[in-house]
């Protein structure tokens, strides 16, 4: 069963739009993290941010932004007046405390056109 | 600090051919991941290790696919032999001992982009 789900495929939006990915995930386990990787054209996957399933705060860093919501299991993802290096491939993913591996979504891939 | 490295960056062989990518860790990092990644889709775990210790191998098709860790720092990948829907990106990450802080961040290479033909 595929325990994260990014609807979106595809996102393009002109530069200094806001885009919010969306992230919904399963899990029967009380601790749980959640993860946001971006990979940009070079390949490697950058580290975003972690979430544990206790903290429920929404976070902001910069003109990036995260809504952690339990009550619907999700963990959007927010960027506020896009730029150009945003364009990438962006993951969720989920860590399990009941076996720690990174399962990953499929991905939604953000471009932003100038 | 240097990144997870990675190579070669890019690789065509034919099917049934064999084929071996490298990987160098973080420094420190006592936790090691494959991940094989298809077009279109998410990374998946192939294999991790704790130092030069097996923790999960359990999606790593094991008929064809290997792989080591000796000296609990480098590691290797191989595949052999090789068939057409192996055709992927093949991404290395570290972490920290997973032992101590087993939801830490993991950090990714590059990654090899494998063609079989």
């Amino acid at each position: 069963a595929q325990k994260v789900t990014q609807a979106q495929t595809e996102i393009s939006v002109v530069e200094k739009e806001d885009v919010t990915l969306d992230c919904v995930y399963e899990t029967r386990d009380t601790t749980y993290y959640l993860f946001w990787y971006k990979q940009p054209p070079s390949g490697e996957l950058v580290f975003l941010i972690r979430r544990n399933s206790f903290d429920e705060q929404n976070e902001i860093s910069g003109r990036y932004s995260w809504n952690f919501q339990k009550s619907t299991s999700s963990f959007n993802f927010t960027i506020t007046a896009s730029q150009v290096v945003d364009s990438a491939v962006y993951f969720c993913a989920l860590s399990e405390d009941s076996d720690y591996k990174l399962s990953f979504g499929a991905g939604t891939t953000v471009t932003v056109r100038a | 600090e240097a990144g997870v490295a990675q190579s070669p960056r890019y690789k065509i062989i034919e099917k049934r051919q064999s084929v071996a990518f490298w990987c160098n860790p973080i420094s420190g990092h006592a936790t090691l991941y494959w991940y094989q990644q298809i077009l279109g889709q998410g990374p998946k775990l192939l294999i991790q290790f704790q130092n030069n210790g097996v923790v999960d191998d359990s999606q790593l098709p094991k008929d064809r696919f290997s792989a080591e860790r000796l000296k609990g720092v480098d590691s290797t990948l191989k595949i052999q032999p090789a068939k057409l829907e192996d055709s992927a990106v093949y991404l290395c990450a570290s972490s920290l001992d997973y032992a101590t802080e087993p939801n830490t961040e993991a950090f990714f290479g590059q990654g090899t982009r494998l063609t079989v033909v």
